[in-house]
C-alpha cells in the first residue's frame, strides 16, 4: 500500500498569511502514460464530512476559492492557502488514488 | 440537489453484524463509482470499499472478508454489510461518490453526513 505522510501535523497561521501543508507518498503517484499525479486534497471542518478541494494534484474543484492551490509531482506535494481566512480553520487531508485509495494522517490549521 | 444520506449505524457487540444504507438523490448510484470511507473518533480518514459501475468491488485489507458493498439500482441506494465486527471498526461511516475523472475514479466529490457505528460490549 502507498503510505501518505503529511507535515506538519498542525500549524497556526495569522489571518491573511500563507499556510503551507506538505504531503509525501511512499511511492510515486505520477502515471507516466497520461502525466497525471493521482493526488487529491480535502478540507474537513468539525462535525462535517470532508470537502474535495484539489484533484490531479493541482486542479481546483468547482467552487473552491482560488486562494487554495496544489502543486508537486511524483512523491512530494503541497497545498497552499495563500491568505488564510477564518473559515479555513479545518483539518486538511491529502489522498492518493494511484493504487487503491489512501489518506494522509491530516494537518490541523488554526489561527495564530 | 445531489445528496447522500446514510442510515443504519448504531451500537453492536463485537462479533455482531450491521447493514448500512446510503440513499442517493440527484444522480444515479449505478452510473457512478461509489465508496465507503470511515473515520474513527478523533482520527483520520480510511477508505473502506468501492463498487464500480460494472459491479466490481474492492476492499481495504482491514475489512476484506468481513464487509460487503452492494447497491440496489431500483432504490438508488448503496449498502455496506458489516459482519464479524471488531472494536476497531468503531467509526463514522461516510458514503461518497467518486468524482468522474474521465474513466478514472478515486477522488470523492459528494459525501454524506455519515452514520456512527460503535462496536462495544
Amino acid at each position: 500500500d502507498i503510505v501518505m505522510t503529511q507535515s506538519p501535523d498542525s500549524l497556526a497561521v495569522s489571518l491573511g498569511e500563507r499556510a503551507t501543508i506538505n504531503c509525501k507518498s511512499s511511492q510515486s503517484v505520477l502515471y507516466s502514460s497520461n502525466n497525471k499525479n493521482y493526488l487529491a486534497w480535502y478540507q474537513q471542518k468539525p462535525g462535517q464530512p470532508p470537502k474535495l478541494l484539489i484533484y490531479w494534484a493541482s486542479a481546483r474543484e468547482s467552487g473552491v476559492p482560488d486562494r487554495f492551490s496544489g502543486s508537486g509531482s511524483g512523491t512530494d506535494f503541497t497545498l497552499t492557502i495563500s491568505s488564510l481566512q477564518p473559515e479555513d480553520v479545518a483539518v486538511y487531508y491529502c489522498q492518493q488514488y494511484y493504487t487503491s485509495r489512501t489518506f494522509g494522517q491530516g494537518t490541523k490549521v488554526e489561527i495564530k | 440537489e445531489v445528496r447522500l444520506v446514510e442510515s443504519g449505524g448504531g451500537l453492536v457487540q463485537p462479533g455482531g453484524s450491521l447493514r448500512l444504507s446510503c440513499a442517493a438523490s440527484g444522480f444515479t448510484v449505478s452510473s457512478n463509482y461509489m465508496s465507503w470511507v470511515r473515520q474513527a473518533p478523533g482520527k483520520g480518514l480510511e477508505w473502506v470499499s468501492v463498487i464500480y459501475t460494472g459491479g466490481n468491488t474492492y476492499y481495504a485489507d482491514s475489512v476484506k472478508g468481513r464487509f460487503t458493498i452492494s447497491r440496489d439500482n431500483s432504490k438508488n441506494t448503496l449498502f455496506l454489510q458489516m459482519n464479524s465486527l471488531r472494536a476497531e471498526d468503531t467509526a463514522v461511516y461516510y458514503c461518497a461518490r467518486d468524482k468522474d475523472l474521465g474513466g478514472t475514479g478515486g477522488t470523492f466529490d459528494i459525501w454524506g453526513q455519515g452514520t456512527m457505528v460503535t462496536v462495544s460490549s
